[in-house]
């Protein structure tokens, strides 16, 4: 079955340090994967994507690269901000589309000034 | 273009009584999904309308809940009798009806809904 793994949280950050969520996945056939993230008082939103192997997706200064041999979609951001805090969610979706995401367990950053 | 809307924002409850969420999707999208976040844990899938047919309700927990799409727009999730358990946040995504692969779902603010 399709599965997604994410690192636990919380994670807590000075402005400005270095980010990585680390995400692995388990699926069948070629997933398209996702980073959502979820302000406080807000629904989720789509953070960056990407569908094939190889593909960068960045917004916002983050930045994930699906890594097929390692399973891997790991987020990165160079320098955080306060505003950054919120909770991250890796989900990939099947590549047959129309499909429902599956999620992982969401991390929560929190970061200080 | 007016996003996602759930309502209500939150509800508590008492364990046995019924609560009804709704959902109602940006105009023009044919895939509506359900989730549900209980603490501290994954995003779950529920169900998935394409129109106003349940194309997938593999997720439902069981046959407490009922979700229906009458007429292919807004859409309802009835939990009757609610138990304890049933507690937690629940999403409504909607997407175009799309043939070249996944398409980006589009979430709503939540529900939070408690049951005491």
């Amino acid at each position: 079955g399709n599965s997604v793994t994410q690192m636990e949280g919380p994670v807590t950050l000075s402005e400005e340090a270095f980010l990585t969520i680390n995400c692995t996945y388990t699926a069948t056939g070629y997933p398209s994967l996702f980073w959502y993230v979820q302000y406080p008082g807000e629904g989720l939103q789509l953070l960056l994507k990407a569908t094939k192997a190889d593909d960068k997706g960045s917004n916002k200064g983050f930045e994930a690269t699906y890594r097929k041999e390692t399973t891997s979609f790991h987020l990165e951001k160079g320098s955080v901000q306060v505003s950054d805090s919120a909770v991250y969610f890796c989900a990939l979706s099947p590549v047959s589309g129309n499909t429902p995401l599956v999620f992982g367990k969401g991390t929560r950053l929190s970061v200080i000034a | 273009e007016a996003g996602v809307t759930q309502f209500p924002s939150h509800s508590v409850i008492e364990k046995g009584q019924t609560v009804t969420l709704r959902c109602d999707p940006i105009s023009g999208h044919d895939n509506l999904y359900w989730y549900r976040r209980v603490m501290g844990k994954e995003i779950k899938f529920l169900l998935h309308f394409v129109k106003e047919s349940k194309q997938d309700e593999s997720g439902m927990p069981n046959n407490r809940f009922l979700a229906e799409r009458t007429g292919g727009t807004y859409s309802t999730l009835k939990v009757q009798p609610a138990e304890l358990e049933d507690s937690g946040v629940y999403f409504c995504a909607s997407s175009r009806l799309w043939a070249g692969g996944a398409d980006e779902q589009f979430f709503g603010p939540g529900t939070r809904l408690t049951v005491l």
